[in-house]
């Protein structure tokens, strides 16, 4: 059974800085684009960033360019994302997603979520 | 950017009756359109990507369907577990956005 187990949420202060980690078991991780999704409470879902299959190609939702950085490491089959200059708008659960793959193809939908971890931005 | 935009923002429906929820690109996105599940407290779920085709495991009485760039998800009787907030996305190209969510209840 695939498994995404997302960890390193909390609160932290308006400016800082936290790291999230996305745990993949299940899987060949190295054969999936990865994603992370947000939620702020009681808000719909917001796409955050994503992340090719050997860290090529890299996109980012414009509200978080310039502050998060997504990244990947194959050999520990996890999926991070480096959350600095935090602001109390990125308040939200973040999900970790794994990208779907049909063949050589590589499309940046969601088939497998993890659970969430929370990040709370407040003074 | 692509823009998604969804409706009704709400719906509430009895069960039995044919739920109907449609997405709008603002821009040209062929089929690469998928809609979510995500049932209250839970973890959002794929139903359906290609605009049309069933996600292994959900049932058929979801479907969905495409006019050029209007995207429709259908409930054909809609059953008390499908209360939920459902969403769309494009992954046509990035930003990958999905519509605000429509929030599905029972009358």
């Amino acid at each position: 059974e695939v498994q995404l187990v997302e960890s390193g949420g909390g609160l932290v202060k308006p400016g800082g800085s936290l790291r999230l980690s996305c745990a993949a078991s299940g899987l060949t991780f190295s054969s999936y684009a990865m994603n992370w999704v947000r939620q702020a409470p009681g808000k719909g879902l917001e796409w955050v960033s994503s992340i090719s299959i050997s860290s090529i190609h890299i996109y980012y939702a414009d509200s978080v360019k310039g502050r998060f950085t997504i990244s990947r490491d194959n050999a520990k089959n996890s999926l991070y994302l480096q959350m600095n200059s935090l602001r109390a708008e990125d308040t939200a659960v973040y999900y970790c997603g794994k990208s779907a793959s049909i063949g050589a193809y590589h499309y940046y939908y969601m088939d497998v979520w993890g659970k969430g971890t929370t990040v709370t931005v407040s003074s | 950017d692509i823009q998604m935009t969804q409706s009704p923002s709400s719906l509430s429906a009895s069960v039995g009756d044919r739920v109907t929820i449609t997405c709008r690109a603002n821009q040209g996105i062929s089929n690469y359109l998928a809609w979510y599940q995500q049932k209250p407290g839970k973890v959002p779920k794929l139903l359906i990507y290609a605009a049309s085709t069933l996600q292994s495991g959900v049932p058929s009485r979801f479907s969905g369907s495409t006019s050029g760039t209007d995207f429709t998800l259908t409930i054909s009787s809609l059953q008390p577990e499908d209360v939920a907030t459902y969403y769309c996305q494009n992954y046509n190209s990035a930003p990958w956005t999905f519509g605000q969510g429509t929030k599905v209840e029972i009358k």
